[in-house]
């Protein structure tokens, strides 16, 4: 069973701060990494991918990837209220399943 | 620009009825997955299709079946529901495998009484 894990959290920041979430990988094989948004009562939303080949930066958001050490990372700069929500790390394996982790709940404090 | 489509978004059922969770997508992707998602536990997936006439088991098949006879639809079918079946459930779909990011529909909350 190839395992993702990530802080439970909450992590709590204030307004304007950044955020620092972060997920750790099992498969040394994967290849794709995705962070995913939930609200509450809501279905997870994709903020971002990337690939094993380098880091990508989406206005507020960059994913990073660390593969020697086998994790991955999201930053939010300047966080919003509306950043609050748990964020869900999908790491592939080969074939077609995605592997989620439990999430981090995140808490932007005005 | 509907995207997933799953109904119906809540239901309660009693224990050993059966149901059948619809989904559809019009995004035209080939593969499609049905995951559960209990509080505190993440995403399991239940089962998944790599095109019509295609599906395989994930990690949580038990008590659950599926059918894809068309691209566009990827139905999940309860058999003699029982109350560990209590949860909520996502379809989802992606233009290929698992190196393409998976696109979610709103999901069905599904009560076993």
């Amino acid at each position: 069973q190839k395992e993702v894990e990530q802080n439970s959290g909450p992590l709590s920041v204030p307004e304007g701060a950044i955020a620092s979430l972060n997920c750790t990988y099992s498969d040394r094989g994967s290849q794709s990494f995705f962070w995913y948004r939930q609200y509450s009562g809501k279905s997870p939303e994709l903020i971002m991918f990337i690939y094993s080949n380098g880091d990508k930066e989406d206005g507020r958001f960059t994913a990073q990837l660390n593969k020697a050490s086998q994790y991955v990372s999201l930053l939010i700069r300047d966080s919003q209220p509306s950043d609050s929500a748990t964020y869900l790390c999908a790491v592939n394996s080969p074939g077609y399943a995605l592997n989620f982790g439990k999430g981090t709940s995140l808490l932007v404090t005005p | 620009n509907a995207g997933v489509t799953q109904t119906p978004k809540f239901r309660i059922l009693k224990i050993g009825q059966s149901m059948t969770l619809q989904c559809t997508q019009d995004m035209n992707h080939n593969y499609m997955y049905w995951y559960r998602q209990d509080p505190g536990m993440g995403l399991k997936l239940i089962y998944y299709s790599v095109g019509a006439g295609i599906t395989d088991k994930g990690e949580v098949p038990n008590g659950y079946n599926v059918s894809r006879s068309t691209t566009e639809d990827f139905p999940l079918r309860l058999e003699l529901a029982a109350p560990s079946q209590t949860s909520v459930y996502f379809c989802a779909s992606s233009k290929k495998d698992s190196n393409q990011p998976q696109h979610f529909g709103d999901g069905t909350r599904l009560s076993i009484l």
